[in-house]
């Protein structure tokens, strides 16, 4: 059963802009990631957070965990064009970290040139 | 690094007939697939999980006898629709996990098959 909710479920901002996207959890995890997909194709993975972690960037992604709340958000500076696509938030379903993913609802982000 | 390929990536059958769809991890060794499906703007679905030289394991309400997988290499898993049904009209994705190194932690996925029952 998918325990990951994301909002906004869909998103359109102008290229330049930031996109802030959310995910709130149910479980205890030890890992939270994000992953990216464009329309009819395969995932791609985008960052990885440990539950002892608060805060992760990559590039112009910068990726928050609160486990107290159960939520995590990605932002995407800078937004260009290419960055359409739909943004999913996964979670482990057991204890390592090779377990089953559990995903999102997803974000839909669309970025107008 | 990390390339996992689906074969076909997209199929068209007629309803009563079975589809074999394909996931090999290219450059790197597979213990562990995984097999979801997603409809229309909706999110993944984890169907199963499959373990070279094991049976699958497959998750609640995901029929054995329908969705059969087979993993009998570490770079090849199979996943075949029997008797299909126009409601198995759906993406189906594959991933993979490795055995060592960098490739233990995550799970990369192919790039998706687009399986259509008339």
């Amino acid at each position: 059963s998918q325990q990951g909710e994301e909002d906004p479920q869909a998103l359109s901002i102008q290229e330049g802009e930031n996109a802030t996207m959310n995910c709130s959890y149910k479980t205890s995890i030890n890992n939270l990631q994000w992953y990216r997909q464009n329309s009819g194709r395969g995932l791609v993975h985008l960052i990885l957070i440990r539950s002892n972690e608060r805060e992760k960037h990559s590039g112009r992604l910068r990726v928050t965990l609160d486990t107290s709340k159960k939520s995590s958000s990605l932002l995407i500076t800078a937004s260009r064009a290419a960055d359409t696509a739909s943004y999913f938030c996964a979670t482990p379903l057991g204890e390592t970290s090779g377990s089953r993913l559990t995903f999102g609802e997803g974000t839909q982000l669309t970025v107008n040139p | 690094g990390a390339v996992v390929s689906q074969h076909p990536s997209w199929v068209i059958c007629k309803s009563g007939t079975s589809v074999k769809i394909e996931c090999r991890s290219l450059d790197f060794q597979a213990t562990t697939m995984f097999w979801y499906r997603q409809f229309p703007k909706q999110s993944l679905m984890l169907m199963a999980t499959s373990n070279e030289g094991s049976k699958a394991t497959y998750e609640q309400g995901v029929e054995k006898d329908k969705f059969l997988i087979n993993h009998a290499s570490l770079t090849l898993s199979t996943l075949t629709v029997t008797s299909a049904h126009p409601e198995d009209s759906s993406f189906y994705i594959c991933s993979a996990q490795g055995t060592s190194g960098r490739y233990r932690y995550e799970q990369y996925f192919g790039p998706g098959t687009r399986l259509t029952v008339t």
